[in-house]
């Protein structure tokens, strides 16, 4: 299977602690995306990173990626009651042919 | 408008009826996607549509069978389902179709909480 692989499956923090999930994949990427869901909504589009960058920003995320050991890393600062959901790492892989192939996720609870 | 609304909710059906989900984007993509998601699970890929034509099929059972009467609109509909069926169907649209210098970027909708008895 192509489908990355997260870990950990859960986790739980206290609020104002930082979250770190970690997604491993098998062959080469055109990009690594990251996803956010609420219990029971969709899903919701949090970051992208190319498979030229290392590492990228966005609020109180943070994106690496190592292509050389295939995997990645989400870190949410300073967690909120309100980042309580399942995140989801996808890959768009080189050929670009296939649509994004979703982890199996790593639900998060962060207790207030 | 940036959102990609399906409707219904909530759907119970028996495993004789016949019902459809709905999906419509306003957004100009040009790629929609099934996706259908059991608990703690990922969401699996179900169906395609790039330029409102069935591009892939991930081998679904014939019980499901999509259409997409235009840009804007994809629907699933639904027949002789099975309670194993039962599972939250999202709906995806992306900018461009997969292979045409898409960044595979999805914009889910809220999805499609489907329960077969």
């Amino acid at each position: 299977s192509q489908q990355g692989e997260e870990d950990p499956q859960a986790l739980s923090i206290q609020e104002g602690e930082n979250a770190t999930m970690n997604c491993s994949y098998k062959t080469s990427i055109n990009n690594l995306q990251w996803y956010r869901q609420n219990s029971g909504r969709g899903l919701v589009h949090l970051i992208l990173i190319r498979s030229n960058e290392r590492e990228k920003h966005s609020g109180r995320l943070r994106v690496t990626l190592d292509t050389s050991k295939k995997s990645s890393s989400l870190l949410i600062t300073a967690s909120r009651a309100a980042d309580t959901a399942s995140y989801f790492c996808a890959t768009l892989f080189n050929s670009g042919n296939t649509p994004l192939v979703f982890g199996k996720g790593t639900r998060l609870s962060v207790i207030a | 408008d940036t959102e990609v609304t399906q409707t219904p909710k909530h759907l119970v059906m028996g495993m004789t009826n016949k019902k459809s989900l709905k999906c419509e984007q306003h957004m100009g993509h040009r790629a929609m996607y099934w996706y259908k998601q059991k608990a703690k699970k990922p969401p699996e890929l179900m169906f395609v549509y790039s330029y409102e034509k069935l591009s892939i099929n991930e081998s679904v059972p014939s019980r499901f069978s999509p259409e997409c009467p235009n840009s804007s609109l994809l629907n699933l509909h639904l027949h002789a389902l099975q309670p194993e069926d039962s599972a939250l169907y999202l709906c995806a649209s992306s900018l461009t179709v997969p292979g045409q210098g898409s960044t595979g970027e999805l914009f889910f909708g809220e999805g499609s909480r489907l329960t077969v008895l």
